[in-house]
């Protein structure tokens, strides 16, 4: 099936560095999403992309959604310890699929050191 | 503004016997979504449904798993004889119809199947 490729898988860091990850994937996609998981809970939502080149900030997240169509990063600036979590990707493609059937990366595991 | 309201939050089920997971979505939603999470895992595409319609069930197994989204009350996501590989988290998420994709997730349902 289609997939996204989400890095790095797991990231350790030190309180008020910053934080960047990425989605990619061969497909083209309509909606890239940005959500954060906590242990036990379902995934919030951070940001919302609905364009190509789009760049959309949200406190101390940025997310931008890939000329191509095909990749989009989060960045997390000057982390504080209540940014641990697993952060997922999820996007909508192009071709294929209803609304609301989303493709989501594998996640990326964010500790933060204080 | 309650959010999406999945139960139970967690299910123990043998072998053999049925699982039913319960879904309120969000106060004006009226799309309703399901998806699988196994450990480590992002999450996976199952059925879109709106009042008394499946829309998409390209992501449900083809056998022992059914959903429905009745005229009145919540959606049910229904597996029948369960087996082992079932244990999964299972999330609900509604979206408003201006917003399709815009995805709002409940806190989930954890099933184990012993």
């Amino acid at each position: 099936g289609q997939q996204l490729n989400q890095s790095p898988q797991s990231m350790f860091i030190q309180e008020g560095e910053d934080v960047s990850m990425n989605c990619t994937s061969s497909s083209i996609f309509n909606t890239w999403l940005w959500y954060k998981q906590d242990p036990g809970e379902g995934p919030v939502l951070l940001i919302a992309l609905y364009k190509a080149g789009e760049l959309t900030s949200n406190g101390r997240l940025t997310a931008q959604f890939g000329i191509t169509r095909k990749d989009s990063f989060l960045n997390i600036s000057a982390s504080i310890p209540s940014d641990v979590g697993i952060y997922f990707c999820a996007g909508q493609l192009a071709d294929g699929g209803s609304q609301g059937n989303l493709i989501f990366g594998k996640g990326t595991k964010l500790s933060v050191k204080p | 503004n309650a959010g999406v309201m999945q139960n139970p939050r967690h299910l123990v089920r043998r072998r053999g016997q049925e699982a039913r997971l319960r879904c309120s979505p969000m106060k004006g939603h009226s799309h309703v979504y399901w998806y699988r999470q196994l450990p480590e895992e992002g999450l996976k595409f199952m059925v879109y449904l709106q009042k008394e319609n499946i829309i998409d069930e390209s992501g449900m197994p083809k056998e022992r798993f059914s959903a429905e989204f009745p005229k009145e009350g919540p959606s049910i996501l229904r597996i029948q004889q369960v087996v082992r590989g079932d244990s999964a988290a299972y999330f609900c998420a509604s979206s408003p119809p201006i917003s399709p994709n815009v995805l709002t997730f409940g806190a989930g349902s954890r099933l184990t199947v012993l």
